[in-house]
């Protein structure tokens, strides 16, 4: 059980255009999704924190028009990257949160390898 | 959320035990410790948690000192596929709250 998955696993794409990524908990309901970046040799850096049915808050720095957050439903949150570019390219990984007892344990996708030429 | 010190990396033989500790000094008192790790190009993996007593699982097991300024992750057995970078988070319980990484432990577990 508490399986999250991501699609696509990578994607290429040309400056200038938009890409989405998907991330759905698989066997659970996710009230709460967290939106992370990567970069080579480097931590994960929290983006944004997405809610069911309201708006993300992003961390300070994160463009919100730039990484466009949607959280329709309670296992599918959507991230998409506006105008990508070269800068851009980084691994992206999503979490969801599990558990109803005092303290829920969040669980990672596989992450999304954005590469922007 | 508190913040944790961890060695920047650690080296382990196959079959022996990893201990992997972190320092957080400064943690409140509904705070958890939580421990990740992540292979290399996967997403981060859940290890285990725990408040303030023991906990074991078919992972690892997590020992916190009494005063909970310090804690240990004990993987039993290491072998060569626990080499991974490991992160020790704490935060407070519940779905909502953010998960901050820091650097991790980077550990090679050596043949």
């Amino acid at each position: 059980g508490a399986v999250v998955s991501q699609h696509p696993s990578r994607v290429i794409c040309k400056s200038g255009t938009s890409v989405k990524i998907e991330c759905r908990s698989l066997d659970f309901q996710a009230t709460t999704m967290f939106w992370y970046r990567q970069f080579p040799k480097q931590s994960l850096m929290l983006m944004a924190t997405s809610n069911e049915g309201s708006k993300a808050t992003y961390e300070q720095g994160v463009e919100k028009d730039k990484f466009l957050i949607n959280h329709a439903s309670l296992t599918l949150s959507t991230l998409t990257v506006t105008s990508a570019h070269p800068e851009d390219s980084s691994f992206y990984i999503c979490s969801a949160s599990y558990g109803g007892g005092t303290a829920e344990t969040q669980y990672f996708g596989p992450g999304t390898r954005l590469l922007v030429l | 959320d508190a913040k944790t010190t961890q060695p920047t990396s650690m080296d382990c033989a196959e079959g022996r035990a990893a201990n992997l500790p972190c320092n957080h000094s400064t943690i409140s008192g509904n705070e958890y410790v939580y421990w990740y790790r992540q292979i290399h190009s996967q997403g981060p993996q859940y290890i285990i948690h725990g408040l303030k007593n023991n906990e074991t699982n078919e992972m690892a097991s997590l020992i916190i000192t009494e005063d909970r300024k310090s804690s240990t992750l004990i993987l039993p057995h290491a072998t060569l596929r626990d080499t991974a970078v490991y992160y020790c988070i704490v935060r407070v319980g519940g779905g909502g709250f953010k998960t901050i990484f820091g650097a991790g432990t980077r550990l090679f577990v050596k043949a």
